[in-house]
């Protein structure tokens, strides 16, 4: 089954610990991305990546760090978290040929910062 | 700055009504726009429009795309109670979805 998985699905830590959350999916898609999504304000991409060893900043970059070793995996790391990282996030992945294919996405990651 | 815009923020309506939810753009490079259904989870796609004036149709939802005035909207008509969610609107540029605040709308039984 075609599908973008993320862990861990809920997550409470304090302030200055370093988490990852990883993304892993299974359709060889080249394309995957991070967004951040918080009450009235939609979703906003953090990183992407275009393929292995090619990451880009997205709108909301601060506060975070990516890494694109292999091609099915994207994990988002927050190397010192803050509360106002507190948020749901979203891995999603796509291949490049967008016009037909839209993104798919995990199912989300609950984060609260403390 | 690439903008996405949609309205209304939320809506409320009965069972059996129809609505109509709308999202305009500003951006550079545009290849498509797309629409999602958020309900608990993640965003599930509905439509991806690229082309003005072809009507996107899925049962009771339908979506179209007008280019010159840089808007598309997406209908639901005889709505259910299992229509009420989080609709998001996407434009992809240069690689990038550029995200609405998305309109949440509730169907009262």
């Amino acid at each position: 089954e075609a599908q973008v998985t993320q862990n861990p699905r809920y997550l409470i830590t304090v302030t200055g610990k370093k988490l990852t959350v990883t993304c892993s999916q299974n359709m060889n898609h080249e394309y995957m991305s991070w967004y951040r999504q918080d009450p009235g304000l939609g979703l906003r991409q953090i990183y992407y990546s275009m393929n292995v060893e090619v990451t880009d900043k997205g709108d909301v970059p601060e506060g975070y760090k990516v890494s694109r070793k292999e091609k099915r995996n994207f994990p988002l790391i927050l190397e010192s978290p803050s509360p106002n990282q507190t948020s749901l996030y979203f891995c999603a992945s796509s291949s490049l040929d967008r016009v037909t294919q839209p993104q798919h996405f995990g199912d989300g990651t609950r984060l609260s910062i403390l | 700055e690439d903008k996405v815009v949609q309205s209304p923020l939320s809506l409320v309506v009965h069972e059996g009504d129809t609505v109509t939810l709308n999202c305009s753009y500003e951006v550079t490079n545009f290849r498509s726009l797309l629409w999602y259904k958020q309900e608990k989870k993640a965003p599930t796609f509905l439509f991806m429009l690229t082309s003005s004036g072809i009507e996107k149709k899925s049962g009771r939802l339908s979506s179209i795309l007008d280019k010159k005035e840089l808007f598309s909207i997406l209908n639901i008509t005889a709505t259910q109670t299992g229509d009420s969610a989080i609709y998001l609107c996407a434009v992809e540029s240069n690689y990038q979805l550029i995200w609405g605040a998305g309109t949440k709308l509730i169907i009262k039984p």
